[in-house]
């Protein structure tokens, strides 16, 4: 089973839909889970942390359940300047000897359209 | 407040020439990494450090040395470049003793052509 599992997608969506995307991850010792975008040919950016069961930003809503080893990533109302690749990230214990290392999914594309 | 900044951001080599990536951050974080990023496979750490003067291998270290000699800055270095390494190349920092907390923030990323 990989570490890091995504939905490559992409997802094709028009402007104001809902979507919604989501991650699994096997280590179950996992402590960190994070959200990051990336635009093409850029570096990846901090979308969202969750750090307990979810949490929300503006439009959009992260939710952890450990049990399951999942997280979600729901955007609401979407915007043609959504349109990213979305990657799961979450911290591997004891991977690499360190806390701070994260493993990252291969991400979802998602394109909103007009 | 630059964050982290990567030099050069473009590079083309030929297969057996050297060169030194920079990445430097003014966060003041611990840790710092490289990773490379090739189509299809995802972001991949080649090294990673964990404070001044302490380095340790990642998933695909193999051709490259790294060096953290102050804790701003974190050098990749290519010894004898070959056409595998053709890739985006990000540097990440993260954690502060202050935040406890883990986000890594990327610089802009390198990309290297070796022919």
């Amino acid at each position: 089973r990989k570490e890091v599992e995504q939905d490559p997608g992409p997802f094709n969506v028009p402007e104001g839909a809902t979507v919604a995307f989501n991650c699994t991850y096997s280590n179950s010792a996992s402590q960190s889970f994070f959200w990051y975008r990336q635009d093409c040919r850029k570096e990846p950016k901090l979308l969202m942390s969750v750090y307990s069961s979810g949490n929300e930003d503006g439009r959009f809503t992260a939710q952890l359940n450990r049990a399951s080893q999942y997280i979600s990533l729901l955007i609401r109302d979407s915007k043609l300047s959504d349109s990213a690749t979305y990657l799961c990230v979450v911290n591997i214990l004891p991977y690499g000897g360190s806390q701070g290392n994260l493993i990252f999914g291969k991400g979802t594309k998602l394109s909103v359209k007009p | 407040n630059a964050g982290v900044t990567q030099t050069p951001k473009f590079r083309v080599l030929k297969t057996g020439q050297s060169m030194t990536l920079l990445c430097a951050q003014d966060m003041n974080h611990e840790y710092m990494y490289w990773y490379r990023q090739d189509p299809g496979m995802g972001l991949r750490l080649i090294h990673y450090s964990v404070g001044e003067g302490t380095t340790a291998k990642g998933e695909v270290p193999d051709g490259y040395n790294v060096s953290r000699l102050k804790k701003q800055n974190f050098l990749l270095g290519l010894e004898s470049a070959a056409p595998s390494q053709t890739s985006v190349y990000f540097c990440a920092s993260s954690y502060t003793r202050t935040s406890g907390k883990y986000e890594q923030y990327f610089g802009p990323g390198t990309r290297l052509t070796v022919t």
